[in-house]
């Protein structure tokens, strides 16, 4: 089963970029890379999810290397309200109905 | 649409009682599972089912149960609790998806549950 590794926390700044890696060196062949958000007291929402290449949507890109081993979530634009817990995940349903097991996820701090 | 539910949101236990978990959802999903998150922490697996009467195992299943007699419900029960069972929990359900795309996991607003 593909683990993933995130960084524990980061820091940034309302109106500037942020870009999450997450590292995946086992990812299997029918794997996809999912990413979800967490607010405290609530549960996780889930935010963009690839296969290959780059996935954006009205929130997100990701940025998925040609080998797979790794992804970077884009936030562009940060505000105070994107202060959460971001996780990547791996995995598959379709074929493998695949435990999907979370990291200890990304904490975004926000500043003003 | 209700998406999924959980039920109670807050629950208070004694060591040595038990208790059932509820969890309902209403998007015709095949595959459910239950997580608990510690402070601080990310969420660990306990339960997963992929469809009505299977279940399986994740990576923290002791002292938990599960049966799947229905494709809306999954209710996990905490047989006899112990202080090391306060958690969140939280319950979470997706569709199989396809051979093309994989559908994402989506999760209830959790129920906190202390054990004393």
């Amino acid at each position: 089963l593909a683990k993933t590794t995130q960084p524990i926390s980061m820091d940034s700044y309302e109106g500037q970029e942020v870009n999450i890696t997450c590292s995946h060196n086992n990812i299997a062949t029918n794997d996809y890379i999912t990413w979800y958000q967490q607010f405290p007291s609530q549960g996780p929402r889930f935010i963009i999810q690839g296969y290959k290449t780059k996935v954006t949507n009205e929130v997100a890109s990701l940025f998925i290397p040609a080998d797979r081993k790794s992804s970077t979530l884009s936030l562009p634009r940060v505000s105070l309200s994107d202060t959460a817990v971001y996780y990547c995940l791996v995995g598959d349903i379709y074929y493998n109905f695949n435990k999907f097991y979370f990291g200890s996820g990304t904490k975004l701090n926000v500043k003003p | 649409n209700a998406g999924v539910t959980q039920t109670p949101k807050f629950q208070v236990l004694k060591t040595g009682q038990s208790m059932t978990l509820q969890c309902a959802q209403d998007m015709n999903h095949e595959y459910m599972s239950w997580y608990r998150q510690d402070p601080g922490m990310g969420l660990r697996l306990i339960h997963y089912s992929v469809g009505a009467g299977i279940t399986d195992q994740g990576e923290v299943p002791n002292g938990y149960n599960v049966s799947r007699s229905t494709t809306e419900d999954f209710p996990l029960r905490l047989l006899s609790a112990a202080p090391s069972q306060t958690s969140v929990y939280f319950c979470a359900s997706s569709s199989r998806g396809g051979d093309s795309y994989n559908s994402p996991l989506h999760f209830g607003n959790g129920t906190r549950l202390t054990v004393t």
